[in-house]
């Protein structure tokens, strides 16, 4: 079936530098990816996503990046901050029949002051 | 206040013992999901709904029912809860319209523990 594997699992950064996370998607029919924080305790919120018709989306120091082709998006994070440090999750939306939204298994960055 | 509302907040229960979460949300959105949260495994779609009266399985749909009577509630029903059912829960609706899928809200969760 479906998945989405998002890489790494962990990461750590010190304050100030960038992280990225990436992640792929298996269904070709994919369009929609969007990407969660999640905070101990607390549900997921959106953060940013990006649609198939679009290659790169900014907001602020967060960016996500997606190649179609090979079937691959990753997020960006300049000027880590303290309170950056969470969950993150991307996720993939097919709604090429399957109308489901498959979540990566996660990334727990840490950033350092 | 725009928002999705779960209930209980937390549960222990019985193996057997039948139980229903209940989920609502005030955005008159047409897509309602839940999903279980397990350490390592990420968020795992249990049912869906794209509008009243048309529910889907997700990946994980064993053990578990739903229902869509109304735009706005979702309940999910455990007709014979498992230890192996003991997760986190979320409810999520976002709007599907002709531009496609949006950004899905989730509700607080529902931490639901089964001796």
């Amino acid at each position: 079936g479906e998945n989405v594997e998002q890489h790494p699992s962990t990461l750590s950064v010190q304050e100030g530098d960038s992280a990225v996370i990436k992640c792929t998607y298996s269904d070709s029919a994919s369009n929609y990816f969007p990407w969660y924080k999640q905070e101990l305790g607390k549900r997921p919120q959106l953060i940013i996503d990006i649609r198939s018709n679009v290659g790169e989306k900014k907001d602020q120091r967060i960016a996500v990046t997606l190649n179609k082709t090979a079937k691959h998006f990753s997020l960006h994070i300049t000027e880590t901050q303290p309170e950056d440090s969470a969950v993150y999750f991307c996720a993939a939306f097919s709604s090429g029949g399957y109308n489901k939204l498959i979540f990566g298994a996660g990334t727990r960055l840490a950033v350092h002051p | 206040e725009a928002q999705v509302t779960q209930n209980p907040r937390y549960l222990i229960t019985v193996t057997g013992k039948k139980l229903t979460v209940t989920c609502s949300q005030n955005m008159n959105h047409e897509y309602m999901s839940w999903y279980r949260q397990d350490p390592g495994l990420g968020l795992r779609q249990i049912y869906y709904s794209m509008n009243v009266e048309v529910t889907d399985k997700g990946d994980v749909p064993e053990g578990y029912k739903v229902s869509r009577k109304e735009k706005r509630n979702f309940p999910l029903i455990l007709e014979s809860p498992s230890p192996n059912q003991t997760s986190l829960y979320f409810c999520a609706s976002s709007l599907h319209d002709s531009g496609g899928y949006n950004e899905q809200f989730f509700g607080p969760g529902t931490r639901l523990t089964v001796l």
